[in-house]
């Protein structure tokens, strides 16, 4: 496979479950990205990760727990969610994460939360 | 911070129409400007980027020219297609120590045929 993937494509769960959401980017890429798009609302950003290593968190609650296990996968660990987190969840990579690098996204996971 | 402005959507023309979708932003320093593109059920796609004043960036038939005077890159399409509806977004990324673009809200744009 090529570019960025991203699985489950479609996810619902209920607020006392445990999921993760998984993103494999195929590009030799050096930074991955988590972001939330929720209906009429910009894209958030949640979690940057250069390296493997997390160098941003955007103040995202701690039922949204990210692992980033080497530069080539990222997961998202979500437990009692609230149904306001349903949203797509969309994975992102580039080559660094100055910012000046074009990010690739995958086609995002659509998470709802009954 | 940084911060961009797209015009609100929807935008409805008809086949062949010309088109424009208004960006302005607010940054520090020297930022580099991008356009993605969203179609229905999908991720967002890199449509064009410009990193400098007057750069212009192009991708199939869309144009968008890096305005520092005005803060601007508006992006235009002399005939839109049917297949060019879809959201687009305005993003910006500079020297702000955020190591992320910062995008805009989006512009729905749909095409009758």
């Amino acid at each position: 496979e090529t570019g960025v993937t991203q699985t489950p494509r479609h996810l619902v769960m209920g607020m006392t479950n445990k999921k993760s959401l998984k993103c494999e980017q195929h590009l030799g890429h050096n930074a991955m990205y988590w972001y939330k798009q929720s209906a009429k609302k910009p894209l958030e950003l949640m979690f940057v990760y250069s390296l493997e290593e997390r160098v941003e968190n955007n103040s995202v609650p701690s039922r949204f727990s990210p692992e980033c296990p080497n530069s080539s996968h990222l997961f998202l660990h979500l437990h009692t969610l609230q149904p306001e987190d349903s949203a797509l969840y969309l994975c992102a990579s580039s080559q660094g994460s100055s910012g000046f690098y074009e990010q690739y996204f995958g086609p995002g996971t659509r998470l709802t939360v009954t | 911070g940084n911060s961009v402005t797209q015009m609100e959507g929807p935008v409805t023309l008809s086949e062949e129409a010309f088109l424009t979708i208004n960006c302005t932003y607010t940054a520090t320093g020297y930022p580099s400007l991008f356009w993605y593109v969203q179609y229905p059920g999908e991720g967002l796609q890199l449509l064009l980027k410009a990193t400098k004043a007057d750069d212009k960036g192009s991708n199939k038939g869309f144009e968008a020219t890096y305005r520092k005077e005005t803060t601007s890159f508006h992006l235009e399409k002399g005939s839109v297609q049917v297949s060019d509806s879809a959201v687009y977004f305005c993003a910006l990324s500079g020297y702000t120590g955020r190591r992320a673009l910062t995008f805009g809200s989006g512009t729905r744009l749909q095409v009758q045929p």
